[in-house]
């Protein structure tokens, strides 16, 4: 178990600029989500896959969110033509649905991703 | 939809016992998770409630009523390490997460 990843641990961008982020999900998980979270705030669900399916997506999410996950492993997060309310920590986080360690409830999270738009 | 409420900060001394309360409205509820997060890291899980009921790991224990849409974590014998925000997150009929805003617990000596 080495946790989940994520890559690049900063980003900062200007206004306009395409954006991506990776997410290494704990190998086993078949669950992978991306939240995002700003200072003070608890995590914003933003969307969800179940292995390489895409399941649920925010109905606040924009349209220049899109996220995909090949082959049901790593995800990726792109924003499109970004916009200096994207700045926030995006969150990536993964589960098991099968009952390791008592609960299939228990979310991974990342480290996240820090974008700053100027 | 879905709202959680909780308190946006609370404090206690070292050694002290603290309850963190959490009220949800949900259109479908399948459980009241808790996750402890430490400035600048990522939220890491405590404890799960599906059922009524206290449910004990260590110092920190967690408590569900459905009826009437509230929980609660229990922290015992508090440490300086506890100083973090502590998340309530509710689990829909999807196996989303919905996070509440997080109440920030601040250990003295």
């Amino acid at each position: 178990d080495t946790g989940v990843s994520q890559d690049p641990r900063h980003k900062i961008t200007k206004r306009g600029q395409n954006v991506t982020f990776r997410c290494d999900p704990i190998s086993e998980h078949n669950r992978l989500y991306w939240y995002r979270q700003t200072l003070g705030q608890g995590p914003e669900f933003l969307t969800y896959f179940q292995n390489e399916a895409q399941l649920e997506k925010s109905r606040l999410l924009s349209d220049r969110f899109s996220a995909e996950r090949p082959k049901g492993s790593f995800s990726t997060l792109e924003i499109q033509r970004t916009e200096q309310g994207d700045s926030a920590m995006y969150l990536c986080a993964s589960s098991s649905d099968q009952r390791v360690g008592g609960t299939t409830e228990k979310l991974f999270f990342g480290s996240g991703t820090q974008l700053s738009v100027l | 939809g879905q709202s959680l409420e909780q308190p946006s900060e609370v404090t206690a001394v070292e050694g002290a016992i603290v309850q963190i309360n959490c009220t949800y409205q949900t259109s479908g509820f399948y459980g009241l998770s808790w996750y402890q997060q430490h400035d600048g890291g990522a939220p890491t899980f405590l404890s799960y409630n599906a059922l009524d009921g206290l449910e004990e790991t260590g110092r920190f224990s967690s408590f569900l009523s459905r009826s009437d849409s509230y929980g609660y974590l229990l922290l015992q014998e508090l440490q300086m390490k506890d100083s973090a925000s502590y998340f309530c997150a509710v689990r829909d009929s999807s196996y989303k997460l919905i996070f509440g805003s997080g109440t920030r617990l601040l250990v003295r000596p």
